[in-house]
């Protein structure tokens, strides 16, 4: 099946660094997206990616779409104590979403 | 708009009982979708619908049955359950067909003893 690799499973920063997270596939996805989640709810949608090298923004994050089309990361700057949560990175194809095994960002104030 | 709303919340069954999950969405989303989350793992998708009448397994489908009579609900059936089916659900939606940017519901914990 197709497997996303998340990477780091955690991290641990200090308010106001930058923070950065990928995600790569053994499989080529038509989209990449990155979701957020919070204790006891359901994940929330950061960013979507629909095109080999888009580079998009939503604020303090920045993610890109691999130009492979097997990867993506995601790029938080100057993170705020509600940064904190799970960040999961997913691949869309024809109906299909898989999803990596989270990012799990503390951030320290 | 209420979103994507699931119910229960929180859920104790014996193993061998069977229970609905239920999940609807008010945003008239052709997609719907079904996964689980366990711990320290991504959602797994279970089942999907691209319309009414129109329902697709997933990566995980076994012991999950699904339909989709209307538009707004999606159904989540665990026929006999088992301990393998401790998990939280989770329910989501997008407009068209596609599934790509999905609404997600806020989950139910499910135990099975």
């Amino acid at each position: 099946g197709q497997q996303l690799n998340q990477s780091p499973q955690s991290m641990f920063i200090q308010e106001g660094e930058d923070v950065s997270m990928n995600c790569t596939s053994s499989s080529i996805f038509n989209t990449w997206l990155w979701y957020k989640q919070d204790p006891g709810e359901g994940p929330v949608l950061l960013i979507a990616l629909y095109k080999a090298g888009e580079l998009t923004s939503n604020g303090r994050l920045t993610a890109q779409f691999g130009i492979t089309r097997k990867d993506s990361f995601l790029n938080i700057s100057a993170s705020i104590p509600s940064d904190v949560g799970i960040y999961f990175c997913a691949g869309h194809n024809n109906n299909d979403m898989r999803f990596g095994a989270g990012t799990r960002l503390t951030v320290k104030p | 708009n209420a979103g994507v709303t699931q119910t229960p919340k929180f859920q104790v069954l014996k193993t061998g009982q069977s229970m609905t999950l239920q999940c609807a969405q008010d945003m008239n989303h052709e997609y719907m979708s079904w996964y689980r989350q366990d711990p320290g793992m991504g959602l797994r998708l279970i089942h999907y619908s691209v319309g009414a009448g129109i329902t697709d397994q997933g990566e995980v489908p076994n012991g999950y049955n699904v339909s989709r009579s209307t538009t707004e609900d999606f159904p989540l059936r665990l026929l006999s359950a088992a301990p393998s089916q401790t998990s939280v659900y989770f329910c989501a939606s997008s407009y068209g067909t596609g599934g790509n940017e999905q609404f997600f519901g806020p989950g139910t914990r499910l135990t099975v003893l």
